[in-house]
């Protein structure tokens, strides 16, 4: 069964720390997606990648920035966490065209910055 | 950004009723996607609809893509406690170099089947 794994389902961290969430697919998709997930406002894409080395900004970058050196592996970086980036964490892949094949996401990490 | 905007937010029904969940936009879209999020996971791919007037039926869930390519609707006919979950459809809207890569979400209609 393909799978998207995400490194921690929850992480309590401090305000000021730098936070890395990780994410690997054995899909062997192009595309890899960082979205972050609140009550009220949905799913909201943060950046996403559709090739090794390459990114993209998404809707909401400001504070993250994101690491793609191979395929299987899309990494999302809190440059320096703040409480209002608590929130639920999805990672999501797919094959191109995505817009077609669908999306798999992650379990989901749930972030807590105190 | 495009936006999607579902109804209703919310829905409790009890088991073996009828439900229709929808999905509207602006803008159109080149294809739509339905997926489901149980609690503590993320959202589930349950189907894609590419052509305007486009339905595609999965068991009791019936999809519909609207004929200018702009909603889309969920039918779930008699509901079960296993269909409880949030409903999230998602637009690929027609774009330009990398736009076709991503989907905007709608917030989804969280939906509850009593039994």
């Amino acid at each position: 069964d393909v799978k998207v794994t995400q490194s921690s389902r929850y992480l309590v961290k401090r305000t000021g720390e730098k936070v890395f969430l990780e994410c690997v697919q054995d899909m062997d998709h192009e595309n890899m997606f960082w979205y972050r997930q609140d009550p009220g406002l949905g799913l909201r894409l943060i950046y996403f990648s559709y090739d090794v080395k390459m990114k993209e900004k998404g809707d909401i970058p400001e504070g993250y920035s994101v690491s793609r050196e191979k395929k299987e592996r899309f990494s999302l970086i809190l440059e320096s966490a703040s409480t209002n980036q608590t929130s639920m964490y999805l990672c999501a892949s797919s094959p191109t065209p995505g817009q077609i094949y669908g999306y798999t996401f992650g379990s989901g990490t749930r972030l807590t910055v105190v | 950004t495009q936006l999607l905007e579902q109804s209703p937010q919310f829905l409790s029904i009890q088991e073996g009723e009828n439900l229709t969940v929808y999905c509207n936009s602006s803008s159109v879209f080149s294809s739509l996607q339905w997926y489901r999020q149980e609690p503590g996971e993320g959202p589930v791919l349950l189907v894609t609809v590419v052509t305007g007037g486009e339905v595609k039926k999965l068991k009791r869930l019936t999809f519909q893509f609207g004929d200018a390519r702009k909603d889309s609707s969920l039918h779930i006919t008699a509901a079960q406690p296993g269909d409880t979950g949030l409903y999230l459809c998602a637009g690929a809207w027609v774009g330009s170099g990398g736009s076709n890569y991503k989907l905007t979400f709608g917030k989804g209609t969280l939906l509850t089947v009593n039994p």
